[in-house]
């Protein structure tokens, strides 16, 4: 069965810091993704990692992939109240026919000014 | 409407109600899903349609029943359902047949079982 961890679940951060949330998964998969809950909101779509050493950047966010570990960062940069949410990562086992997730418990990050 | 709709977006049913969660994608794509959000839980995958058929069942009991009668509608019908059942419930979509592809979702439905 296959298990995704995130550290921390939950961080409280000053505004112009940086920080790292980790993703460990416990099976081989090629495909991770990243989305984002604002509280009452649906799951917003951030990265899709589909290879070994996969690296994405939209703003104060980066994402990684390595596959050899089972680990996938989120690392925050400067970062600014609007950055505060509940963060998700998610393994994906599927294959042709739809994609089959598998949702760590969530980092929920607040930034303080 | 564009992208992935659910409605209603608040339910609040007896345990001997029956009732339907409907979702409605917009996205062109071929594969619909129904998570269950718990608050002592993570995001747990119920159901997944792809091409209109359904391919995987991950254990849900069987108060909850899924339909897919196209490829752009997705529904949950629920019956006798019990309070742990509580929950956020969502719809989302992907062009998941032939290729692989990130899922977008919906609002959720908010259902609370008294």
């Amino acid at each position: 069965e296959l298990k995704v961890e995130q550290n921390p679940l939950f961080l409280s951060m000053q505004e112009g810091k940086n920080y790292t949330i980790y993703c460990n998964y416990s099976t081989t998969s090629d495909r991770l993704y990243w989305y984002r809950q604002d509280p009452g909101k649906s799951l917003e779509s951030l990265f899709v990692l589909l290879s070994n050493g996969a690296v994405k950047q939209e703003g104060r966010l980066m994402a990684s992939l390595d596959t050899k570990a089972r680990l996938s960062t989120l690392h925050i940069t400067a970062a600014v109240h609007d950055l505060s949410a509940t963060y998700f990562c998610a393994v994906d086992m599927g294959n042709n026919a739809g994609n089959m997730l598998t949702f760590g418990g969530g980092t929920r990050l607040m930034v303080k000014p | 409407e564009t992208g992935v709709t659910q409605t209603p977006r608040h339910l609040v049913m007896g345990m001997t109600n029956k009732k339907s969660l409907k979702c409605e994608q917009h996205l062109g794509h071929n594969a619909m899903y129904w998570y269950k959000q718990s608050a002592k839980k993570p995001l747990e995958l119920m159901f997944v349609y792809s091409l209109e058929e359904r391919v995987e069942n991950n254990s849900v009991p069987s108060r909850f029943s899924p339909e897919c009668p196209n490829s752009s509608h997705l529904f949950l019908h629920l019956h006798t359902l019990q309070p742990e059942d509580s929950a956020l419930y969502l719809c989302a979509s992907s062009q998941g047949a032939g290729g692989l592809s990130e899922q977008y979702f919906g609002p959720g439905t908010r259902l609370t079982v008294t």
